[in-house]
């Protein structure tokens, strides 16, 4: 079963443009949520999507945005980039269903701003 | 607001000593606690705690869960260079379909030869 994919890999951008990030889970898992990590603040949680509904989120500001599609795949989009956006971007999938919460991540993008 | 603490931040042993990483939390729903692995790329699995005194063991990494007191630890026997890494404690404060995971900063383990 091939695993949770994101693409780019690795995005550089200036200050006040739009980034938009993708992330297809595994087959089968409907839930995805999104964490930004940084060396200061760790892993934290943007937000999750479950069935095309964003069912709960961090405390971003409302520049973080994010959307699933029907087939569970994710985008996220973050608009008027800041210099502190700069960070590894982690989108993770899981099954949510009869008890298996457990959640994989991908790769990451790595984004950073300038 | 939702907390998970891990301590110590940053471990450095040698080979073959035993480490127990430690993790409390203190969150509004508690699902489940999970234990990742973090390299020089995205959190790998370990461990899913779900109840308390149940130890969960993969090789010579092994987890319990103590709900009443709120901590889980994290045990890895005989270390090897290979577990050099940011291990992550994370709690799911989720419920039904909803899933939402507050991660600990996690503990940097080195593991010197």
């Amino acid at each position: 079963k091939a695993g949770v994919t994101q693409t780019p890999r690795y995005l550089i951008k200036t200050r006040g443009q739009q980034v938009t990030l993708s992330c297809s889970p595994i087959s089968g898992h409907r839930s995805v949520s999104w964490y930004q990590q940084t060396p200061g603040q760790g892993l934290q949680f943007l937000f999750e999507y479950f069935s095309e509904t964003q069912r709960n989120k961090g405390n971003f500001p409302g520049r973080f945005s994010g959307r699933q599609f029907s087939n569970s795949r994710s985008e996220m989009n973050v608009s008027t980039l800041e210099l502190g956006d700069s960070a590894l971007y982690l989108c993770a999938s899981s099954l949510v269903a009869d008890g298996s919460y457990e959640q994989y991540f991908g790769p990451g993008t790595r984004l950073t701003v300038t | 607001e939702d907390k998970v603490v891990q301590s110590p931040l940053s471990l450095v042993v040698h080979e073959g000593d035993t480490v127990t990483l430690n993790c409390s939390y203190e969150v509004t729903n508690f699902r489940s606690l999970l234990w990742y692995k973090q390299e020089k790329k995205a959190p790998t699995f370990l461990f899913m705690l779900t109840s308390s005194g149940i130890e969960k063991k993969s090789g010579r990494l092994s987890s319990i869960l103590d709900k009443k007191e709120l901590f889980s630890i994290l045990n890895i026997t005989a270390t090897q260079t290979g577990d050099s890494a940011i291990y992550l404690c994370a709690v799911d404060v989720g419920s039904g379909g909803y899933q939402k995971v507050t991660f600990g900063t996690g503990t940097k383990l080195q593991v010197i030869p």
